[in-house]
């Protein structure tokens, strides 16, 4: 059973930083590309941030370009979110997607989803 | 305000038909990108209902199908039933932002 199972989230000051993770299982992780979508209480889904299988490849929202990075851990099946600047507006359950048809591709879309782990910026 | 454009609410009574508009524009449907749709049950992560426009992945009933046309795409879920009360969102690839979108979601409510 494909499993991904977010961890990291919490409460951050404005400006602070955070890590997330995402541990995943169930599927050859290194031939997948990933994804980081999130959603602020009461709103919509926003891709934020995607991956390519190799890690080589890495794509951003504008509104998190030049203050988050993603990467990827093959050997160990993790994917991380490094979140700094951080702005209120960032407040969001952020969740961990596995995609299908590579890292911001015309066809690609989110197969498999984790619970999401949630990321309260506040003072 | 969302690339794509869904209305915030539909309702249906159980066993009836409801459609769920996603409206883009050339720069990602109607470029002939391909349309997904979500279902988010209360309190749950999102999960995949239909891929590749109108595609299902396995486990989800026939009762759930998805068109596209033009720079539009439609989900449409036949047989209402209490259980499919949840937000559905559609998501595409959209060129001038060299990324992936997605509609503002819809709830429905199943009267």
């Amino acid at each position: 059973e494909v499993q991904v199972l977010e961890s990291g989230g919490g409460l951050v000051q404005p400006g602070g930083s955070l890590r997330l993770s995402c541990a995943a299982s169930g599927f050859t992780f290194s031939n997948y590309a990933m994804s980081w979508v999130r959603q602020a209480p009461g709103k919509g889904l926003e891709w934020v941030s995607g991956i390519s299988d190799s890690g080589g490849s890495t794509h951003y929202a504008d509104s998190v370009k030049g203050r988050f990075t993603i990467s990827r851990d093959n050997s160990k099946k993790t994917l991380s979110l490094q979140m700094s600047s951080l702005r209120v507006d960032d407040t969001a359950v952020y969740y961990c997607a596995k995609v299908v048809f590579g890292v911001v591709t015309p066809r690609g879309y989110f197969d498999n989803w984790g619970q999401g782990t949630l990321v309260t910026v506040s003072s | 305000q969302s690339v794509l454009t869904q209305p915030p609410s539909v309702s249906g009574a159980p066993g009836q038909r409801v459609t769920i508009s996603c409206t883009g524009r050339s720069s990602n449907i109607g470029a002939g990108f391909d349309v997904h749709w979500y279902q988010q049950l209360p309190g749950t992560a999102p999960k995949l209902l239909i891929y590749g426009n109108n595609n299902r992945p396995s486990g989800v009933p026939d009762r759930f199908s998805g068109s596209k046309s033009g720079t539009s795409a439609s989900l449409a879920i036949t047989g209402l039933q209490a259980g499919d009360e949840a937000d559905y969102y559609c998501q595409s690839h959209d060129s001038s932002l060299s990324g992936w979108v997605f509609g503002g979601g819809t709830t429905l409510t199943v009267l």
